[in-house]
């Protein structure tokens, strides 16, 4: 079984653009969550999805938004893209929303100039 | 962004050693997870813990969940090159979202 997929996996933006990010979870998983890492340091929590639904945020500016699809594949965008944006961005899925494993894809690195 | 206390920050140890690091927070969690990270990848997985006081072993690495809630720790035995890499802790405190807050890291050097 595939493990969860994110594309692209590599992009470079500008200052100022937009940016969407794909993640397909484990067939069977209905959570999906987004997490910012830059370097050095640990995953920052931005989104979790269950079920289509918002189920959490984290601490993060309002032009970073995303969505659940009916087949619980999902997409994280950012606006106004600024050069602190420049990150690896790791999409995890797990069977349910509040508990169990979360299981990381290898991520898209954005790169800001 | 709120994050664990994992320490140590760096490790450089030979073939054969053994390997311990651990994590604090200030907050009760009711899961720990440990992962791997490598270069240019995402985190792996390696244990999950779900009760105070639980130990639990995969292959060499053994991690504990523990009794105050508000640590954990994970020991490699006997180290070989391939477990170079950043190792990172993660709990999870309950409540509506499932969401997880990472340590640092631990970044492991494994001289041959």
């Amino acid at each position: 079984d595939a493990g969860v997929t994110q594309s692209p996996t590599h992009l470079i933006k500008t200052r100022g653009q937009h940016v969407t990010l794909r993640c397909s979870p484990i067939s069977g998983h209905k959570s999906v969550s987004w997490y910012q890492q830059v370097l050095g340091q640990g995953p920052q929590f931005i989104f979790q999805y269950y079920e289509k639904e918002e189920r959490g945020r984290g601490n993060f500016p309002d032009r970073f938004s995303a969505r659940q699809f009916p087949n619980y594949s999902s997409e994280l965008n950012v606006n106004a893209l600024l050069l602190g944006d420049s990150a690896l961005y790791l999409c995890a899925s797990s069977l349910h929303g509040e508990t169990g494993e979360l299981f990381f894809g290898e991520g898209s690195r954005l790169t800001v100039l | 962004g709120q994050q664990l206390n994992q320490s140590p920050q760096s490790m450089f140890i030979q073939e054969g050693e053994d390997v311990s690091m651990n994590c604090t927070s200030s907050s009760i969690f009711n899961t720990w997870l440990w992962y791997k990270q490598e270069p240019g990848e995402g985190p792996v997985l390696l244990i999950a813990l779900y009760k105070a006081g639980e130990l639990t072993s995969n292959g060499r690495l053994t991690a504990q969940f523990g009794i105050t809630r508000k640590d954990s720790f994970l020991n490699i035995s006997a180290s070989i090159p391939s477990d170079v890499g950043i190792y990172f802790c993660a709990g999870r405190n309950g409540g509506s979202q499932g969401n997880l807050i990472f340590g640092k890291g631990t970044k492991l050097s494994v001289k041959p």
